[in-house]
């Protein structure tokens, strides 16, 4: 049974550029959830999807985007980066509708913008 | 609203030694309650959770009990180990299935 991937672990841009982060949920997990983690706080719920479709959304700005496939696979996309979006990103999948609260996490990718 | 407010680190004990982490919580509606830790260049695992007052969860020697009256679910282990180094994050949920509201991590450093 795999865990979830994240794709890159590392990468640095420039303020102002678009990136897209990509997660490979858990086998039979169907929801999958994005956190931010700025340095030395606590991860922020930025959004979830299920069904392909978003389901529930943190406090973040509509530059933030996802898109969920079929596979269950997910990405994050982030328009317009600015310097206060250096963080690290952190996947998690779950399975809906199964009230044991199993999410499984991804080791993140560590976002830098300069 | 929804928060989570846990012991400031960072936390440095010797080996074998008792260690407490406090967090506290207020939450809208009925929250489930959650540790998590996370290793170096790891992402985040859970650790233990408890889903109603007075439930006591357990895992690898740590222990944290749901007190509804306190609004707290501090962490416990009696004596810990150098591979128990780590941030510890305190967590609510107040909707299964749905997001998480996480405390800003405690860092613990066991030396021998």
């Amino acid at each position: 049974e795999t865990g979830v991937t994240q794709s890159p672990t590392h990468l640095i841009k420039t303020r102002g550029q678009q990136v897209t982060l990509r997660c490979s949920s858990q086998s039979g997990h169907n929801t999958v959830s994005w956190y931010q983690q700025a340095l030395g706080q606590g991860p922020q719920f930025i959004f979830q999807y299920y069904r392909e479709e978003e389901n529930g959304r943190g406090n973040f700005p509509p530059r933030f985007s996802g898109l969920q496939f079929p596979n269950y696979s997910s990405e994050l996309n982030v328009n317009a980066l600015e310097l206060d979006d250096s963080a690290l990103y952190l996947c998690a999948s779950s399975l809906a509708g199964v009230q044991n609260y199993v999410y499984t996490f991804g080791s993140g990718t560590r976002l830098t913008v300069v | 609203g929804n928060s989570v407010t846990q012991m400031e680190g960072p936390v440095t004990l010797s080996e074998e030694a008792f260690l407490t982490i406090n967090c506290t919580y207020t939450a809208t509606g009925y929250p489930s309650l959650f540790w998590y830790v996370q290793y170096p260049g790891e992402g985040l695992q859970l650790l233990l959770k408890a889903t109603k007052a007075d439930d006591k969860g357990s895992n690898k020697g740590f222990e944290a009990t749901y007190r509804k009256e306190t609004t707290s679910f501090h962490l416990e282990k009696g004596s810990v180990q150098v591979s128990d180094s780590a941030v510890y994050f305190c967590a609510l949920s107040v909707s299964a299935g749905n997001q998480f509201y996480f405390g800003t991590g405690t860092s613990l450093t066991v030396i021998p």
